[in-house]
């Protein structure tokens, strides 16, 4: 089994309707992370958690909201989604030297 | 704004030759970095990492180095193979941050 999991592996979805990613670690790290990824992009960060209490803003958070429901376990909704929300989702985990293991990945399509 | 980047988006090595692929970051204070792979349809794997304090670390066929004075960093393939081809991504990170930044990745193809 995969240390990092993420459902759905790919979803098509409307404009305007409410969308949850979600991921599931079994690595027992504290820190999580949602990346998004787009062509001939780097990944950039969404959101990020380093416990369950601790909840942060990323480079490109205006659109998202993310809850981490325990240490496993940290989703990744998008509100209202639109179409230049069409991306690669990644969930990563890192350790404590700051190495990050990444999920398979959510294709997201906003028509 | 600070930013890590690649040199080139492409690459394209020939089989059983060595591969290096480069990276230069602007963020002077970055005292980590890791070199990952991403296969099509796949996550990031992670390669190799090296903290600022060293200059060059190998792994199995690969190898880092680190230039702290032109804040450049490189990954060396040995016997680039088949299945070496892939999207490879630098990140930094300062200390005790956890947050990586990426780079746009160079993507490498192996001709046979």
């Amino acid at each position: 089994d995969a240390d990092v999991t993420q459902t759905p592996r790919n979803r098509i979805t409307k404009t305007g309707k409410r969308i949850m990613l979600e991921c599931s670690q079994t690595k027992g790290h504290d820190r999580m992370y949602w990346y998004r990824q787009d062509p001939g992009l780097g990944l950039r960060l969404i959101y990020y958690s380093f416990d369950v209490k601790d909840i942060n803003k990323g480079e490109i958070s205006d659109g998202y909201s993310v809850s981490r429901q325990a240490q496993a376990k940290f989703s990744l909704s998008l509100e209202s989604a639109i179409p230049n929300q069409t991306a690669l989702y990644f969930c990563a985990t890192s350790d404590q030297g700051g190495r990050a293991f990444f999920g398979q990945g959510t294709r997201l399509t906003v028509v | 704004g600070e930013s890590v980047g690649l040199h080139l988006p492409t690459l394209s090595v020939q089989e059983g030759d060595n591969s290096i692929i480069n990276c230069a970051y602007s963020n002077s204070a970055s005292d980590y970095f890791i070199w990952y792979k991403q296969e099509s349809g796949k996550g990031p794997q992670f390669i190799i990492d090296i903290r600022s304090n060293m200059d060059k670390r190998q792994g199995q066929r690969v190898t880092v180095l680190l230039n702290k004075t032109v804040k450049h960093l490189s990954l060396q393939i040995a016997a680039t193979q088949p299945g070496d081809s892939a999207v490879y991504f630098c990140a930094e990170n300062l200390l005790n941050d956890y947050k990586l930044s990426f780079g746009a990745g160079t993507t490498v193809t192996v001709r046979a």
